[in-house]
Order: C-alpha cells, then structure tokens, then sequence
C-alpha cells in the first residue's frame, strides 16, 4: 500500500529556506505512471499547488512561486523534496505531498505538515 | 491560468438530503484533466472523483460527478455525517495546475 510521508522542521525563520522532504513506500518513484508534487493549504485557506516533478527530474512550478521553489528528486532513496528560500509569513502552511497520475488526479496524499515561518 | 470558481461558498444541507455543487472554470478544461476532492478537519484530501465522473473504487455511489467544457458539478445524495466536509474541485489540463477555493457543506 502506497505512503507518503512528509518530514522536516516545523518553524523556519522569515528569510531562511524552508525544506522539507516525502519519502514514499509501497511504490517506486521512478514510476512512468505518475508525478510526484507539493500542495500546501495557509490556516483556515484553501489547496495551493505547489509545483511537481517526474521521476527524470523534469519539474513544473506555480508561476507566483517559481522564482523561490526547486523540488527535486532522490531515486536512490525513493524521496522527492521541496525547497522554498526568502520565505515570510505568508508561506506558513499546512505542506501535502501527493502522487499524481500523469495528467489526472492527485490520488493518494501524505498526512501533511505544519510549517511556521516566524522569528 | 485557469481559475476555478465553485459555488456556493457554503451550503447548508440537512441529514438525508441532497448537496449540489458547482465548479466553473474560466476556460475550457478537458474532462479527463477534472477532479473532485474532498477534505475532512485535520485529514488530507481524498480523491473523490476523476476525469469529471469517475468515482474512485470505495467511494459510495452517493457520490456524482458530471459536466464537461467549464461546467462541473458535484452531487452527494443522502447526506451522511461524515459528508459534511469542505469539497475541492481540480483542474490538471492547463499548468498552472488549480483548484477551486471550496466548497464548505454544513449541517443544517
């Protein structure tokens, strides 16, 4: 059975870079079938995707955020990772890490994670 | 980028009852590129519905989706109360990928 598992610290300081890392079992993430991406949700807000990445390493960023993110991948260690630098306020959130189809749904989800950007 | 609009914000539906849902896009989405998602307080959303109408095995049969070009709808009949729940449309046809700003369904 697939999971997804977030991991990282749970409070950055305003200007820092907030990295976090999904390991993923039960699947590999070299798969052809599927993306692996970040979507994060800000307190009492709504899902804001982040961006993905094929396990070739070919990404895809949201535009507001591209200038800030990389997420990249680990085959050796079945891990994708998320790093967003110059973070302020306005980047905590809850962070998901989730499988996607290629070209489709988001199916499966890890628990998700806390992060506070504050000093 | 194509912004998806749902309506209402939050709907106020009673036990046994049905809840209707919609999602508007501001440009044409092809219908394979279109889900639903549904998110419970504290728990990650779940996949509810694929490529428009396509319910994902173990999701009950209470559970509808419909709709093509800029029009989608979710409909859950006989409310239950693990329904209420904020609900999540989702556009992957065009990057930036989007979603929708929710739809809360409450008990009335």
């Amino acid at each position: 059975q697939l999971q997804l598992q977030e991991s990282g610290p749970g409070l950055v300081k305003p200007s820092e870079t907030l990295s976090l890392t999904c390991t993923v079992s039960g699947d590999s993430i070299t798969s052809s079938s599927h993306y692996w991406g970040w979507i994060r949700q800000p307190p009492l807000k709504g899902l804001e995707w982040i961006g993905n990445i094929y396990y070739t390493g070919t990404t895809d960023y949201s535009p507001p955020l591209r200038s800030r993110v990389t997420i990249s991948v680990d085959t050796s260690k079945n891990q994708f990772s998320l790093r967003l630098a110059s973070v302020t306020a306005a980047d905590t959130a809850l962070y998901f890490c989730a499988r996607q189809v290629v070209g489709g749904d988001y199916g499966d989800w890890g628990q998700g994670l806390l992060v506070t950007v504050s000093s | 980028e194509i912004v998806l609009t749902q309506s209402p914000g939050t709907l106020s539906v009673s036990p046994g009852e049905r809840a209707t849902l919609s999602c508007r896009a501001s440009q044409s989405i092809n219908s394979n590129y279109f889900a639903w998602y549904q998110q419970r307080p504290g728990q990650a959303p779940r996949l509810l519905i694929y490529t428009a109408s396509s319910r994902v095995p173990g999701i009950p049969d209470r559970f509808s989706g419909s709709g093509s070009g800029t029009n989608f709808t979710l409909s859950v009949s006989r409310l239950e109360p693990d329904d209420y729940a904020v609900y999540y449309c989702h556009q992957s046809w065009r990057s930036p990928q989007t979603f929708g700003q929710g739809t809360k369904v409450e008990i009335k």
